[in-house]
């Protein structure tokens, strides 16, 4: 147990569903983020949230908001994704937005039909 | 832009037989290099954190070292609950974020 916890734990969707992610860290920490990781690449950051700012990776689509309404609760809204977005998509936390130790977790596996 | 190349993609041992893992990296500045281990259906586990070069951490048969210009992991006697895939990771003076490799896949045959 990291104190990261992620549900769903899998989801299978429509290209034309509405769907949320939730991230919940228990560690007391400032910042947190979304990652996407696809089978034999990189880690690939999507979002950043923290006292200090919100960081957004421009590559990634509109169809991917994020919202952090607290320091302990993270959320991605999806819509109208694409069967490429099928991946693991990763939550994390760290005691600030500056590049501390991040601790993740389990990942919410996605498939997108 | 800062840049991490880890090698071999895959590696299989056998117990017992000590080996290690590579993590090359571009960055202007290090400020930081990371080790995970992730198991299949989780997420990354946090096992180093290395500053500046000559600095060596080891747990248990794991020991990370550090070069200015890449980091081995070290396994030492390897056991079959090592098998994982490991992350290697950057943190650079121009970025606020860590930049990953993509892993090295470790299997361990009893």
């Amino acid at each position: 147990e990291t104190g990261v916890t992620q549900t769903p734990r899998h989801l299978v969707m429509g290209m034309t569903n509405k769907k949320s992610l939730k991230c919940e860290q228990h560690l007391g920490h400032n910042a947190m983020y979304w990652y996407k990781q696809s089978a034999k690449k990189p880690l690939e950051l999507m979002f950043v949230y923290s006292l200090e700012e919100r960081v957004e990776n421009n590559s990634v689509p509109s169809r991917f908001s994020p919202e952090c309404p607290n320091s302990s609760h993270l959320f991605l809204h999806l819509h109208t994704l694409q069967p490429e977005d099928s991946a693991l998509y990763l939550c994390a936390s760290s005691q600030d937005g500056q590049g501390n130790i991040q601790y993740f977790g389990a990942g919410t596996r996605l498939s997108v039909l | 832009e800062d840049q991490v190349t880890q090698s071999p993609e895959a590696l299989r041992l056998q117990e017992g037989e000590s080996s290690s893992l590579n993590c090359s990296y571009t960055v202007s500045g290090l400020r930081g290099l990371f080790w995970y281990r992730q198991d299949p259906g989780k997420g990354p586990e946090f096992l180093f954190t290395l500053y500046s070069a000559g600095e060596e951490k080891e747990k248990e048969r794991l020991k990370a070292t550090l070069t200015k210009k890449e980091s081995f992991l070290h396994i030492t006697a390897p056991k079959p609950e090592d098998s994982a895939t490991y992350l290697c990771a950057v943190l650079s003076g121009s970025a606020r974020q860590l930049t990953f490799g993509s892993g090295t896949q470790l299997t361990v045959l009893p």
